[in-house]
This record gives C-alpha cells, structure tokens and sequence, in this order.
C-alpha cells in the first residue's frame, strides 16, 4: 500500500525566507505526485504534478518540486515566500499501473505554512 | 474553480441520523472520488465511482455509501452517523483511463454531528 510522510507539521517563516517542504512516499512502482494548497476557508487547489519527464516541475505561484526517484522524495520548493502563502500544504501520491483500476490518491497529513510579514 | 460542485456546503445533523451528499463533477470527467478530511488530517480516500460502479475503496465501515449517476454525478451516504464522522468531506472528479491524469476536488461540505 502506498503512504506520504510529509516531516514538517508546522513551519514558520519570515517575508522573503525560502522555503522547503520534504516529502517522502512508500509505493514500489511508478507513481504520480502532486503538491496541493489549501488556503484558510478554502478547498484544495493543484500547486503542480509529476507524471514523468523532468524530474524539476514548476507550478503556480513561483513553487516548484523536484522528484528524486532514489529517495523516493519530492520536496516543495519557493525561493521567496510571501505572507499570502500561508496556507496549508500536502504531498499526495496516486500509484500507476492498474489497468482499469482505481485511482486512490494518499495525502500527507499536511504542513501548516505560517509567513510572518 | 475546478468545475466540480458540491452542496450542502454545511450541514448539522444528529447522531443516529443518516445524510446525503451531493457532487457534480467535471465536465468530460467520468469518475468521481470521495474524500474524508478530518479537522487537522489530510484527507482520506473513503471510494471512488467509474461508469456508475464502486471500483475501489479506502477503510471506512459499510454504512458509507455512494453512487454515480449517467451524467457523473454522485452522492455519498452516511448512515447512523456517528460523532467522529464530523468532517469536510470532498469530491474529486478525474478522468479515468487516460495515463496520468489530474484529480480536480470541490470545495466540499462541512458536516457537523452533535
């Protein structure tokens, strides 16, 4: 069975600090990953997605994630954060290859995002 | 907006009682999702509908049901609610077949169990 482990509950940052959410998954076969935010008050929005290809993805907003398939990571990444990122953040993973199976996505437990202005 | 519309947005019900969600998924898309988010949690898969049929499941008891209607709609159903089942609960609407594929969730709907 697959499972997200997401290592940060609660992080607080200043204007302008760096950010970076890890995130590490279980599931032994190819897997699709995606970062969702959810704002207070508001429902879950897709930061960005890997499916394949480069490994470095770009979403929205100025984030991006990087998916290290050896360590079975994929950590969210913003050079610059700002007081409207804060929000709450998950990791989810949905595992590939069952041919007219199910798609069963499996969240983190999430990551409180607080930026102090 | 993801295009996937959920009502009631919030609702109180009793324990014991029994409640009906409703979803209307994305155009075009033809699976519908149901999450439970727990105050604190991430959500939890409870099942997904694909041409009107349950093809998957998460762990919760059988008195969470659901269905998918022809133009793939759904509704999810809780009997004998219990306090612990006070939760957003979340549609997501995909589209299935197609290789890495999007799930898009709707805004949800609160429910509160007293």
């Amino acid at each position: 069975a697959q499972s997200v482990s997401q290592h940060n509950h609660h992080v607080i940052l200043s204007e302008a600090a760096s950010l970076e959410l890890g995130c590490n998954y279980s599931y032994g076969g190819t897997v699709n990953l995606f970062w969702y935010v959810q704002y207070p008050g508001q429902h879950l929005q897709l930061l960005l997605k890997y499916f394949s290809g480069d490994p470095l993805v770009k979403g929205i907003k100025g984030f991006e994630a990087e998916f290290i398939k050896s360590k079975f990571s994929f950590n969210l990444r913003k050079p610059s954060v700002q007081w409207s990122d804060t929000a709450e953040y998950f990791c989810a993973v949905n595992a590939v290859g069952r041919s007219g199976g199910y798609q069963k996505v499996t969240f983190g437990t999430g990551t409180k995002l607080q930026v102090i202005p | 907006e993801t295009g996937v519309t959920q009502s009631p947005t919030h609702l109180i019900k009793t324990r014991g009682q029994q409640v009906t969600l409703r979803c209307s998924s994305q155009s075009g898309h033809n699976t519908v999702s149901w999450y439970q988010q727990a105050l604190g949690q991430g959500p939890q898969f409870i099942f997904q509908y694909y041409r009107e049929e349950e093809n998957g499941r998460g762990n919760f008891p059988p008195r969470f049901s659901g269905l998918q209607f022809p133009n793939y709609s759904s509704e999810l159903n809780v009997n004998a609610l219990e306090l612990d089942d006070s939760a957003l609960y979340l549609c997501a609407s995909s589209l299935q077949g197609i290789s890495g594929n999007t799930i898009y969730f709707g805004e949800g709907s609160w429910l509160t169990v007293v």
